[in-house]
């Protein structure tokens, strides 16, 4: 069965990009589209944007200018960036498999925004 | 973009007892587009129920999902043990996706 690891570092400082990366194993990562989402602390979900493996892309209005999501299908990653973040980005960080409804989930990976 | 509330924000019930919760959206949800997750401590959410009615692969039959419209419902007819968890309802049907804020089912 397909399973999602993330991974990348778990403290940005202020002003800088933030930079994870989704493996995906058990399965292809060709012909699905693949999502990041993340979790404040002790708050909802929210979808932060998608990626199909051919290229296209949809991302949340309300971080889009700062996000770009990539994927690399030779080593079955895909790839969140988030520019100039701030502590409103602390959050754990979620990868998934699906545009809009979202099965299966990484276990996710906390990324806090501190100097 | 649609916001969704969930209600109540948090359920206490106990074991065998019948569970109700609501999700209610700003908006209309296009084509019954509504999803719930099941999220526990320390875990990812999990997909429960989509298309508003339909099981995920695996999930038990106690777990059913109804509404139209902007009025979601997830019922759990008999609650075990381990479905005591916070359960996230999600709309699809337009971007950009939303989710509602989550209610916490406690013992």
């Amino acid at each position: 069965q397909v399973q999602l690891q993330e991974s990348g570092p778990g403290l940005v400082k202020p002003s800088e990009t933030l930079s994870l990366t989704c493996t995906v194993s058990g399965g292809s990562i060709s012909s699905y589209y693949w999502s990041w989402i993340r979790q404040p602390p002790g708050k909802g979900l929210e979808w932060i944007g998608y990626m199909y493996y051919s290229g296209s892309t949809d991302y949340n209005p309300s971080l889009k200018s700062r996000v770009t999501i990539s994927v690399d299908t030779s080593k079955k990653q895909f790839s969140l960036r988030l520019s100039s973040v701030t502590a409103a980005d602390t959050a754990v960080y979620y990868c998934a498999r699906g545009a809009a409804m979202y099965d299966p989930w990484g276990q996710g990976t906390l990324v806090t925004v501190s100097s | 973009e649609i916001v969704l509330t969930q209600s109540p924000g948090t359920l206490s019930l106990s074991p065998g007892e019948r569970a109700t919760l609501s999700c209610r959206a700003s908006q209309s949800v296009s084509s019954r587009y509504l999803a719930w997750y099941q999220q526990k401590p320390g875990l990812a959410p999990s997909l429960l129920i989509f298309a508003a009615s339909s099981r995920a692969t695996g999930i038990p039959d106690r777990f059913s999902g109804s509404g139209s419209g902007t009025d979601f419902t997830l019922t759990i007819s008999r609650l075990e043990p381990e479905d005591f968890a916070v359960y996230h309802c999600q709309q699809y049907g337009s971007s950009p996706y939303t989710f509602g804020q989550g209610t916490k089912l406690e013992i």
